[in-house]
């Protein structure tokens, strides 16, 4: 079974300065990995996602995420934050294999901005 | 097109009482899933459907039920409530083409109070 972990439950950045959070999944196949972004009180929205190809994809809102098979990781990286990127940020695996098209969240990183 | 709207917004319970959640897409997706989201646990996957009529079970199925009876609607009723269940439920709805592990999206939420 697959699973994900977002080693930091809250992060402050300044507004302007550089953002990564850490994602890290475990799958035994190639996985489907996603990043999700949630503003208080909505739903999530797709920031990016990673089927295969380069590891280096890019998202929207200047989002960039990079897949490291050796590492296992799935870090999301944006180089100067707005205000407007205080949220809840939640990373995601998918299966790849068909009939398990579940996705499994990690338990998601608050992103506090200050002026 | 609304995308994926989710009937009420918010709802107080009285344990024991039932009680039925709508979610309903307007894209035609084959796939809808429902979560439930509490502090520090991210989403977990109660139930989901890969299509009209189908419903399989996801991580805590259990005081759930869920049906599909049309492609655009996904219920997810509480027989007996408990306090428990007392959590923000997201639906989402994706369209699974071959083995690739398409975009969810999510509804707007709804927030569950069981006393």
């Amino acid at each position: 079974a697959q699973s994900v972990t977002q080693p930091d439950i809250h992060i402050t950045v300044s507004e302007g300065a550089s953002l990564e959070l850490r994602c890290n999944y475990s799958y035994g196949a190639t996985p489907y990995l996603f990043w999700y972004v949630q503003s208080p009180g909505q739903g999530l929205q797709l920031l990016l996602k990673y089927f295969s190809g380069d590891t280096l994809v890019q998202g929207i809102k200047g989002f960039e995420a990079e897949f490291k098979r050796s590492q296992s990781s799935f870090n999301l990286r944006k180089p100067s934050v707005h205000w407007s990127d205080a949220a809840e940020y939640f990373c995601a695996v998918g299966a790849s294999n068909f009939g398990n098209e579940k996705l499994t969240f990690g338990t998601g990183t608050r992103l506090t901005i200050i002026p | 097109n609304a995308g994926v709207t989710q009937t009420p917004k918010f709802r107080v319970l009285k344990t024991g009482q039932s009680m039925t959640l709508l979610c309903a897409q307007d894209m035609n997706h084959e796939y809808m899933y429902w979560y439930r989201q509490d502090p520090g646990m991210g989403l977990r996957l109660i139930h989901y459907s890969v299509g009209e009529g189908t419903t399989a079970k996801g991580e805590v199925p259990d005081g759930y039920n869920v049906s599909r009876l049309k492609k655009q609607n996904f219920l997810l009723g509480l027989e007996s409530a408990a306090p428990s269940q007392t959590s923000v439920y997201f639906c989402a709805s994706s369209y699974t083409q071959g083995r690739l592990q398409e975009t969810q999206y999510f509804g707007p939420g709804t927030r569950l109070l069981v006393l």
